[in-house]
């Protein structure tokens, strides 16, 4: 069975410090991978989304990257983090048009 | 552009009640596909049920169904004999081109 992976599951960084969330998907091959964020109360926000290795789509402009180094692994980055960066990010894999998994999330909080 | 509108922010039942979350949309595509994802305290994103546009009978999954109407956009969720677990924002989502749009979320609260 498919099974994805999301870490760390909490966070605290200084402003102006890197970050790197990582993300695995297991059980299946090609999936397309997405990065969202969730401010508090509200719904989800799509920052990145890959169709495959090494190919990134971004929604919006930001201060944050990602990367998808291999087919089942995708990464969210950030060189200097900004306190507006605070939020509930999640991972999520869809393969054809079945639906979304989502990872169980990451808390970011940025002081 | 494609929306999702979900006009109920929360709702509040009693336990083993029928409550119906709407849900509209906005696309000039023809074929797609619509999401009712759950989201309990935990966090965790749920998928609770899917619809494919292409297909007129409505989606069940055991408690819950959908009334779908495509001609007017509406994608609404039926939970029957609602309970305790269930309390959870619900949220609704369009499926098109690797993207999914997400409406702003319903809070439901069943209570004891």
């Amino acid at each position: 069975s498919q099974t994805i992976h999301q870490w760390p599951a909490t966070l605290v960084q200084p402003v102006g410090s890197p970050l790197s969330l990582e993300c695995t998907v297991e059980g299946t091959s090609n999936p397309n991978l997405y990065w969202y964020r969730q401010a508090a109360g509200r719904g989800l926000q799509l920052l990145f989304y890959s169709v495959g290795i090494g190919q990134i789509s971004s929604e919006v402009p930001q201060n944050l990257s990602a990367s998808r180094p291999q087919d089942r692994q995708f990464i969210l980055s950030s060189k200097k983090l900004l306190l507006s960066d605070s939020g509930f990010y999640l991972c999520a894999w869809s393969a054809e048009n079945y639906g979304y998994t989502f990872g169980s999330g990451t808390r970011l909080t940025v002081v | 552009a494609q929306t999702v509108t979900q006009s109920q922010p929360e709702m509040s039942v009693q336990e083993a009640e029928t409550v119906t979350l709407s849900c509209t949309y906005d696309t000039s595509e023809n074929n797609y596909y619509l999401f009712w994802y759950k989201q309990p305290p935990s966090r965790q994103m749920i998928l609770v049920i899917r619809q494919e546009a292409y297909k007129q009978q409505n989606a069940t999954e055991n408690r819950f169904s959908v009334n779908f109407q495509k001609a007017a956009k509406s994608f609404s969720l039926k939970i029957s004999d609602s309970q305790l677990g269930d309390t959870a924002m619900y949220f609704c989502a369009f499926y098109s081109n690797y993207q999914l749009i997400w409406g702003a979320g319903t809070k439901l609260i069943i209570k004891p």
